[in-house]
């Protein structure tokens, strides 16, 4: 069983420019979520995709988008970069069960540099 | 909107000490309860969680319980070990949305 995958492992973007984030969830996982951690910070919650569909949302813009695959893959897409989207960003993925939630697996990150 | 208020770091303790991170939130509704933690070098994993109140979640000697009344969710173990040396991060899923406290790093000397 594959764990959750993340590429690239580092990026370096100048302030203006668009990123293409991507992630592979663990085998029978169909939910992804997104999360940006800033240095010293907690991750912040970005969205979820369920099933192909965006099944929530945190207090980010919507230059921040995403992409939910048939094989539940994943991609965030970050749009008019600005320096304060220099973070970590995790990608995690679960199996929703009923009102509750599952665990959430997280993959190792993509560090992004915003300069 | 929902928040997760831990304890601030760092935590420095010598080994077999009592260990306590407090961790409190604030959310409407009937969240569920988390605490992850990240080990130097790997990546966030789940440590125990609770579904609903007056639960209690344990793992590798850690534990915590859901207190409603007092929206707390305080973490204990205890007997720490220098393996255990990490940063906590408490978390709370509310209608589909996650929230993280900031972590607390803790730092267990031999």
């Amino acid at each position: 069983e594959t764990g959750v995958t993340q590429s690239p492992t580092h990026l370096i973007k100048t302030r203006g420019q668009q990123v293409t984030l991507r992630c592979s969830s663990q085998s029978g996982h169909n939910t992804v979520s997104w999360y940006q951690q800033a240095l010293g910070q907690g991750p912040q919650f970005i969205f979820q995709y369920y099933r192909e569909e965006e099944n929530g949302r945190g207090n980010f813009p919507p230059r921040f988008s995403g992409l939910q695959f048939p094989n539940y893959s994943s991609e965030l897409n970050v749009n008019a970069l600005e320096l304060d989207d220099s973070a970590l960003y995790l990608c995690a993925s679960s199996l929703p069960s009923g009102e509750f939630y599952n665990e959430q697996f997280f993959g190792p990150g993509t560090r992004l540099t915003v300069l | 909107g929902d928040s997760v208020t831990q304890m601030e770091g760092p935590v420095t303790l010598s080994e077999e000490a009592f260990l306590t991170i407090n961790c409190t939130y604030t959310a409407t509704g009937y969240p569920s309860l988390f605490w992850y933690v990240q080990y130097p070098g790997e990546g966030l994993q789940l440590l125990l969680k609770a579904t609903k109140a007056d639960d209690k979640g344990s793992n590798k000697g850690f534990e915590a319980t859901y207190r409603k009344e007092t929206t707390s969710f305080h973490l204990e173990k205890g007997s720490v070990q220098v393996s255990d040396s990490a940063v906590y991060f408490c978390a709370l899923i509310n209608a589909g949305k996650s929230t993280f406290g900031d972590g607390t790093t803790l730092t267990v000397k031999p």
